[in-house]
């Protein structure tokens, strides 16, 4: 699987937009791009995922850039209850294991 | 559902004690894994079974470690003897696949809450 690269910390006001970026340049044709996060103390959650393009549900959005070589999570207005600790992950997805790199431990502040 | 289970959430013992782990998966998933995780390592996937049938155990760190999954409801993750270097948090996780859009499904790991382990 494709190795990621993501900032290892970020702030975010409250309310704002946190966007959340990940390097994924070695990525292949078959592998998706899926986040992650952790809250304190829990398991991981799974947030999105996407191929090619652009992904939206009710938690966030995911913007792959047109060459796949990176990525970017959007929070649309962060509250104090998405600081966490945020996955990027590819992977080819007939098989199914996740392999979690550093993340980007993410601050929402007042 | 009640998500995935797993037992004990916390456990202290001292070196060299067996130390068994255990999970109960979400009902109707047919994929299992085991993650360990530490301040120094990250998040590690041990191994993993498909249909009760471990797939892939290249994360487990050496003979002290096993995991069975004797049916679809329930797994260890048994340490035998345990060191203090294996003081962490155990994560299992389960999923299953939910059919194709296009190429894939969303095969969505669903975390349970983690046993913190504690070797002395």
């Amino acid at each position: 699987d494709a190795k990621t690269t993501q900032p290892p910390s970020m702030d975010c006001a409250e309310g704002r937009a946190a966007n959340l970026p990940c390097n994924h340049s070695t990525i292949s044709g078959n592998e998706y791009v899926y986040w992650y996060r952790q809250i304190h103390s829990q398991g991981p959650q799974y947030i999105i995922h996407g191929l090619k393009n652009n992904e939206t549900n009710e938690m966030a959005s995911l913007i792959i850039t047109e060459d796949r070589k990176s990525s970017t999570l959007i929070l649309p207005h962060a509250t104090l209850r998405d600081t966490a600790v945020y996955y990027c992950i590819v992977r080819v997805d007939l098989g199914n294991q996740f392999y979690f790199g550093t993340g980007t431990s993410l601050t929402v502040i007042p | 559902d009640a998500g995935v289970i797993q037992s004990p959430r916390h456990e202290v013992t001292e070196m060299g004690q067996e130390v068994t782990l255990r999970c109960k998966p979400i009902s109707g998933h047919d994929y299992l894994f085991w993650y360990r995780q530490t301040m120094m390592r990250g998040l590690e996937l041990l191994i993993y079974f498909n249909n009760n049938v471990p797939i892939d155990d290249s994360g487990m760190p050496e003979d002290r470690f096993s995991a069975k999954m004797p049916n679809a409801s329930f797994s260890t993750l048994k340490i035998q003897p345990s060191e203090p270097r294996d003081s962490a948090v155990y994560f299992c996780a389960s999923s299953f696949k939910r059919g194709f859009r296009g190429l894939a499904g969303k095969n969505e790991q669903f975390f349970g809450p983690g046993t913190r382990l504690t070797v002395l």
